[in-house]
């Protein structure tokens, strides 16, 4: 699987969009992007996941650009929450199956 | 649906002595993965099932290490002979393989200390 980095931190006011970069510079043509979010004392919990196009839901909206390099997750209305450690992770298939690599993530801190 | 769940929650144990994880995936899930999570870092792949069978094991998964899955549905993870780099939170996931399913769902995690 594709090495990932991010951001160690970011703060974000809330009620303001967060947006969290992440690179994959080297990610395969059959490699997704996922991103999973982990709130203190809690296992990760699964954001979202994309190949190339845009994707949204109810959580969070992932850009992913053209060149497929890097991706930028947006929460677009943070909130006290939604302060967390955000993982990027570069996965083959578009599928559950298989391991997941976790880096060690963006802590998110969303200020009052 | 009330989720995965890992028993117990927090162990504390001697070094040297052995220890047993328990994890209950969601019901009709047939995958199962136990990850390794140490302070400030992401969690580390340890092995995954499907169904009763171990797919994939990874290197940091040491002959100290087994873990099983006798019927499928819910497994356990054994340490033998505890060392002190073995404290970390032990976190299991389970999914269901079906076409458009991707999330692999998160237990709370055990939490080992070892003294």
């Amino acid at each position: 699987d594709a090495k990932t980095t991010q951001p160690p931190s970011m703060d974000c006011a809330e009620g303001r969009a967060a947006n969290l970069p992440c690179n994959h510079s080297t990610i395969s043509g059959n490699e997704y992007v996922y991103w999973y979010r982990q709130i203190h004392s809690q296992g990760p919990q699964y954001i979202i996941h994309g190949l190339k196009n845009n994707e949204t839901n109810e959580m969070a909206s992932l850009i992913i650009t053209e060149d497929r390099k890097s991706s930028t997750l947006i929460l677009p209305h943070a909130t006290l929450r939604d302060t967390a450690v955000y993982y990027c992770i570069v996965r083959v298939g578009s599928t559950n199956a298989g391991k997941s690599t976790f880096g060690d993530g963006t802590t998110l801190t969303v200020k009052p | 649906d009330t989720g995965v769940s890992q028993d117990p929650r927090h162990k504390i144990t001697k070094r040297g002595q052995n220890v047993t994880f328990r994890c209950d995936p969601i019901s009709e899930h047939n995958r199962l993965y136990w990850y390794r999570q140490t302070l400030g870092q992401g969690p580390e792949f340890l092995t995954y099932f499907q169904n009763e069978a171990q797919l994939e094991k990874s290197r940091l998964l040491s002959d100290r290490f087994s873990a099983e899955r006798p019927k499928g549905s819910f497994s356990t993870l054994e340490i033998q002979r505890t060392e002190q780099g073995d404290s970390a939170m032990y976190l299991c996931a389970s999914s269901f393989s079906a076409q458009g399913s991707y999330e692999q769902y998160f237990g709370p995690g055990t939490r080992l200390t070892v003294t």
